[in-house]
């Protein structure tokens, strides 16, 4: 039982450049969701699901978007990256108002 | 909407010292109250959460909070600080809404323990 898995760890992205942040879960949980952590600003939701082909925007949206085809894997896509968008990003997976579980992260460079 | 406010960005305490991380939520409705804590470069881990019942909740490591409806706090204690203590703890708010899926974070405490 792995949790939640997030690929890669690490990432240097030029600007304009795109990629994808990897989710995955075994926890089968409904609800997934994607934070960007920035230093002493806590996390931020970026976009969540409650369930398979069902997504929506969290508190900080915009750049980036985001499909759940499946209920283990909650895919995280960057099209445009630009220097803004250098964080720290968590997956983490729940079941609607309780506790949350995260995955280990993945750091972000955009230069 | 909801929000929880940490009071300190650093807290320093000495080992065997007490521990006392403050958080502070707004919310219109009865809140859902969460710590967690953050090893550096590893996600985050739930300490303890308050929902519903009894408002000293405790939680794994030796923690315990304790809603205060009246000062709208969710305190963290320890009443020994251990030096493995030392993390980042955030404070948590989600309202009991069905369906509800804004989980709001604090800014983080950084806890230092001295030897």
């Amino acid at each position: 039982n792995a949790g939640v898995t997030q690929t890669p760890k690490f990432r240097i992205l030029k600007i304009g450049q795109s990629m994808t942040l990897q989710c995955t879960q075994d926890m089968n949980h409904n609800y997934m969701y994607w934070y960007r952590q920035d230093p002493g600003m806590g996390l931020k939701l970026i976009y969540y699901s409650v369930g398979a082909g069902i997504t929506d925007k969290g508190e900080v949206p915009n750049g980036y978007n985001v499909s759940r085809s499946t209920t283990e894997d909650f895919p995280l896509r960057l099209e445009l990256a630009a220097p803004s968008q250098t964080s720290v990003y968590f997956c983490a997976t729940g079941q609607s108002y309780n506790e949350q579980f995260f995955g280990p992260g993945t750091r972000l460079t955009v230069l | 909407a909801q929000s929880v406010t940490q009071l300190g960005s650093h807290v320093s305490v000495s080992e065997g010292a007490l521990v006392l991380l403050r958080c502070n939520y707004s919310s219109s409705v009865p809140p859902y109250l969460f710590w967690y804590v953050q090893y550096p470069n590893q996600g985050l881990q739930l300490l303890l959460k308050y929902t519903t019942g009894a408002t000293l909740v405790k939680g794994i490591n030796g923690f315990e909070a304790e809603f205060k409806k009246s000062e709208t706090s969710f305190h963290l204690t320890k009443p020994s600080a251990h030096m493995s203590d030392a993390a980042e703890y955030f404070c948590a708010v989600s309202d009991r809404r069905p369906g509800n899926n804004d989980m709001r974070f604090g800014a983080g405490t950084r806890l230092t323990v001295k030897p």
